[in-house]
């Protein structure tokens, strides 16, 4: 049972806005909405996380419609450095067990 | 604080033979988790754990032992190492049972079954 739907891969250029869609229909009442960033031959790391409507922070934006099925991870900017792959992550369904698994993710590639 | 700690970084088995990959976080954190990463591919869940005593299967534990007999440590244990097995380990840690916690990964155990 998929939790998640990512697009596989995504191109963009130095100094633009990426945004990645991740689709979860499934997606539990209780359930947040965390993105994982991962650079090669590392573990990923948090960026941010939110339960509905937008959430900011210093490196991202997140935004999550009412009926919470679907989330944006918006990148404002992104240089060279943002080229990584990229998760998001909602809870075990239907209910809250602590059983958390990725999806495939979005390999981001930033070009000069 | 360390955060998560993964050893060894690297390991190359032959097969057959058995090992224990080590986790330890000193966050106080009861929620852990072990992950694999085939090259090119996402994180599969292997076991994990809500806390000590407490251990449960994720997607793909064939092959795999876990143990939790503490907070702090979480080590995986391979028992019959096969060349299916070679792919890169992520122990990680939460402090809660909801993904309004997130989790913390250690830096990975990079594993060859040869």
């Amino acid at each position: 049972l998929a939790k998640t739907t990512q697009p596989i891969s995504m191109d963009s250029y130095e100094g633009q806005e990426v945004n990645i869609t991740c689709s979860h229909n499934n997606i539990a009442t209780n359930d947040y909405i965390t993105w994982y960033q991962q650079f090669p031959s590392q573990g990923p790391r948090f960026i941010i996380q939110g339960y509905k409507t937008k959430v900011t922070n210093e490196v991202a934006s997140l935004f999550i419609p009412a009926d919470r099925k679907s989330s944006t991870l918006s990148l404002p900017r992104v240089s060279l450095s943002d080229t990584a792959v990229y998760y998001c992550l909602v809870g075990d369904v239907p209910s809250n067990t602590g059983k958390l698994i990725f999806g495939q993710g979005t390999t981001l590639q930033v070009k000069p | 604080n360390a955060g998560v700690t993964q050893t060894p970084k690297f390991r190359i088995l032959k097969i057959g033979q058995s090992m224990t990959l080590q986790c330890t976080q000193d966050m106080n954190h009861n929620y852990m988790y072990w992950y694999r990463q085939d090259p090119g591919m996402g994180l599969k869940l292997i076991y994990y754990s809500v806390g000590a005593g407490i251990t449960d299967k994720g997607e793909v534990p064939n092959g795999y032992n876990v143990s939790r007999s503490t907070t702090e440590d979480f080590p995986l244990r391979l028992e019959l190492a096969a060349p299916s097995q070679t792919s890169v380990y992520f122990c990680a840690s939460s402090f809660q049972t909801k993904t309004d916690s997130p989790l913390h990964f250690g830096n990975g155990t990079r594993l060859t079954v040869t």
